[in-house]
């Protein structure tokens, strides 16, 4: 089973601030199966990117993911104050989908 | 519109079998690529994705659940129901249904969630 590692578990920011959040894979994965998400306490994940770097409907553009192999980044230009929230990877192999840790990008 | 939405039981004893229903709307699992999976977070943590159904009643289960795990779909009601056996505390948790497509293995669409709470 592939293990993701999400880094930094927290990151601390000030609206207007770019945003760098790793997923790392214990091997590598398909850069069309690796997608992210954000979620919002009390609520369902909301699906962000897909194929690493393909922004799903209605996302802004501040949003971008990027990265193959076992190393991805999700990237948020500048920070909106709906963006403080936790963000997710999520890839799928040969055993299924897992998640990484999650980051939880909160405010400075 | 694409909608999903869990019911089930909000309170489960130890042992116990528990029964979740995502009921949905907006697509069918009649249609070829379609699927349905369940992913569940227990509270403060991490997301874990437990079962996937397909159109054409293939079923795929999580390694390490699998043993406890039956996912199945009624299509004429739009329904995929999960039960789960041997309910323990540590599977409190917040149980989501979610959608997903041949060829796109991400979570396009997710229902709001339900609580389940394991105890005695």
């Amino acid at each position: 089973e592939i293990v993701l590692t999400q880094s930094p578990g927290t990151l601390s920011l000030s609206p207007g601030e770019r945003a760098t959040l790793s997923c790392r894979a214990s091997q590598s994965v398909s850069s069309s199966y690796l997608a992210w998400y954000q979620q919002k306490p009390g609520q369902a994940p909301r699906l962000l990117i897909y194929g690493a770097s393909s922004r799903a409907t209605g996302i802004p553009d501040r949003f971008s993911g990027s990265g193959s192999g076992t190393d991805f980044t999700l990237t948020i230009s500048r920070l909106e104050p709906e963006d403080f929230a936790v963000y997710y990877c999520q890839q799928y192999g040969s055993a299924g989908f897992t998640f990484g840790p999650g980051t939880k990008v909160d405010i400075k | 519109q694409v909608t999903l939405r869990e019911s089930g039981p909000a309170l489960v004893k130890p042992t116990q079998t528990l029964t979740l229903t995502c009921t949905f709307s907006g697509f069918s699992l009649s249609t070829s690529g379609m699927c349905v999976s369940w992913i569940r977070q227990p509270p403060g943590k991490a997301l874990e994705w437990l079962a996937l159904i397909d159109w054409d009643d293939d079923k795929y289960y999580s390694t390490s659940l699998k043993t406890r795990l039956t996912i199945s779909k009624d299509t004429s009601k739009n329904q995929v129901v999960l039960t789960m056996t041997n309910m323990d505390p540590v599977d409190t948790a917040t149980y989501y249904c979610a959608r997903t497509q041949l060829g796109f293995p991400h979570f396009d669409y997710w229902g709001q969630g339900t609580l389940v709470t394991v105890s005695s």
